[in-house]
């Protein structure tokens, strides 16, 4: 198992240029999330999908749509990057548990490091 | 006040050392609770949950202060391999959704 993969792993956008971020799992898990990673800030979470079909916001969507494409990926798109979005972007999945969703392990990808100009 | 908080650090320790990190949060209302670790240009890895009883896993102890709302992790006979940032996550149950620490880097040397 592959667990979560994410590309491109590298990407320079220019300012007002476009891109998706992909993600996919292969642990059948039901929740996807996207969290962006910034010195001194701590994960936060842009976008979570608790199953397929779904999506909602999380602290930081401003700039960003999702899309669940269905249950193995969950893609992230900037429609028009700025460089306050020059961050690394981690995709995660979690299964259901008896806690919920949210209290079970999530599973991170390798990241995206990205950097607008 | 920050959700979670914790040391950045960085904590120095000698190889063989015992080092404990702590971490608050500030919902007393949170049940679940975990450590994770990350290695330098990483992703984030679960290392343990932490049990309300406390639990360990080898050379790592966890435990949970309800009281004073706090988390710690205890490390012990250190390894050079234990180098990383460890982060501190608490389960936000008004929105059931995970806070992330900013992590307290440890760094053993020779």
């Amino acid at each position: 198992n592959a667990g979560v993969t994410q590309t491109p792993k590298f990407q320079v956008l220019k300012t007002g240029q476009s891109m998706t971020l992909q993600c996919a799992q292969d642990m059948n898990h039901n929740s996807m999330y996207w969290y962006r990673q910034d010195p001194g800030m701590g994960l936060r979470l842009i976008y979570y999908s608790a199953s397929e079909g779904t999506t909602d916001k999380g602290e930081v969507p401003n700039g960003y749509n999702v899309s669940r494409l269905n249950k193995r990926e969950f893609s992230l798109r900037l429609e028009s990057a700025a460089p306050s979005q020059t961050s690394v972007y981690f995709c995660a999945s979690s299964g259901f548990g008896t806690g919920g969703a949210w209290a079970d392990t999530q599973y991170f990808g390798p990241g995206t490091r990205l950097t607008v100009l | 006040r920050k959700e979670v908080e914790q040391d950045p650090g960085p904590f120095n320790v000698p190889e063989g050392a015992t080092v404990a990190f702590n971490c608050t949060y500030s919902n007393s209302a949170s049940q679940s609770f975990f450590w994770y670790r990350q290695d330098c240009r990483k992703e984030p890895k679960l290392l343990m949950s932490v049990y309300s009883s406390g639990n360990e896993d080898g050379r790592f102890t966890a435990q949970l202060n309800r009281a004073s709302q706090y988390i710690s992790l205890l490390i012990r006979d250190s390894k050079l391999s234990d180098s990383a940032t460890y982060l501190c996550v608490v389960n936000d149950e008004d929105t059931d959704k995970l806070i992330f620490g900013t992590g307290t880097r440890l760094q053993v040397f020779p």
